[in-house]
């Protein structure tokens, strides 16, 4: 069965520094998305992506952080300059293929540890 | 904004015993999805619930959704330690489906 895919499963970085987590959603889909859950904390929607741009974002999606589907398969969240607020598990999904279903499948999370 | 609460908490129930985790919203839904998590994984999709009345079953779960599409409960059927895990609900809010809302979340822990 197809599934979403992400590397790597933990990250530990130094405050300040760039991190890019990968992914790789389910190869017919058309929408992928980023969702953080800060440890103890609720599931938050960072980002939506479609046709190579920006569908929607939340308020935590602010200029430190960037989407990029480089190449045919991957996608990648890139932090410019970690925080430490950034710790989080980081969650990458995808959904819709052609027959339009809405539901959104998700990757097994990179755990993000800033120091 | 709009909040989705989840209820309860936390649950501890007898391996074989039937449990019901509800989920709240203020304002009416386009579309509620459920979710499993094993502590620090990913989430796995169980059911998506859209149309006032609706009510699906997979294996032992049954999810419902009302009338007025704003509460939705989860019920599990003869409960087994494979169904300990953290159970989220998740809202569409816009009918796109591209920006889910998710409640706290049920710790669901089956003794055996």
């Amino acid at each position: 069965e197809p599934e979403v895919t992400q590397t790597p499963s933990h990250q530990v970085t130094q405050m300040g520094q760039e991190v890019i987590l990968r992914c790789v959603p389910i190869s017919n889909h058309l929408y992928f998305y980023w969702y953080r859950q800060i440890l103890g904390q609720k599931v938050e929607f960072l980002v939506s992506f479609y046709n190579n741009e920006i569908s929607e974002k939340s308020e935590i999606f602010d200029d430190q952080f960037s989407v990029e589907r480089p190449d045919g398969s991957n996608f990648t969240l890139k932090i410019r300059s970690t925080k430490l607020e950034d710790s989080a598990m980081y969650f990458c999904a995808s959904s819709v293929d052609v027959a339009g279903g809405k539901t959104q499948y998700f990757g097994p999370g990179t755990r993000l540890l800033v120091l | 904004s709009q909040e989705l609460e989840q209820s309860p908490q936390s649950l501890i129930v007898q391996e074989g015993k039937n449990l019901t985790i509800n989920c709240t919203s203020s304002k009416t839904l386009y579309g509620l999805y459920w979710y499993k998590q094993k502590y620090g994984e990913g989430l796995i999709f169980l059911m998506m619930l859209q149309k006032g009345g609706e009510e699906k079953s997979h294996e032992k779960i049954t999810a419902k959704l009302d009338e007025k599409k704003q509460q939705s409960s989860l019920h599990i059927t003869a409960s087994q330690p494979s169904h300990a895990g953290i159970y989220l609900c998740g809202a569409d809010r816009s009918g796109s489906a591209r920006q889910l809302t998710f409640g706290s979340g049920t710790q669901l822990t089956v003794l055996p």
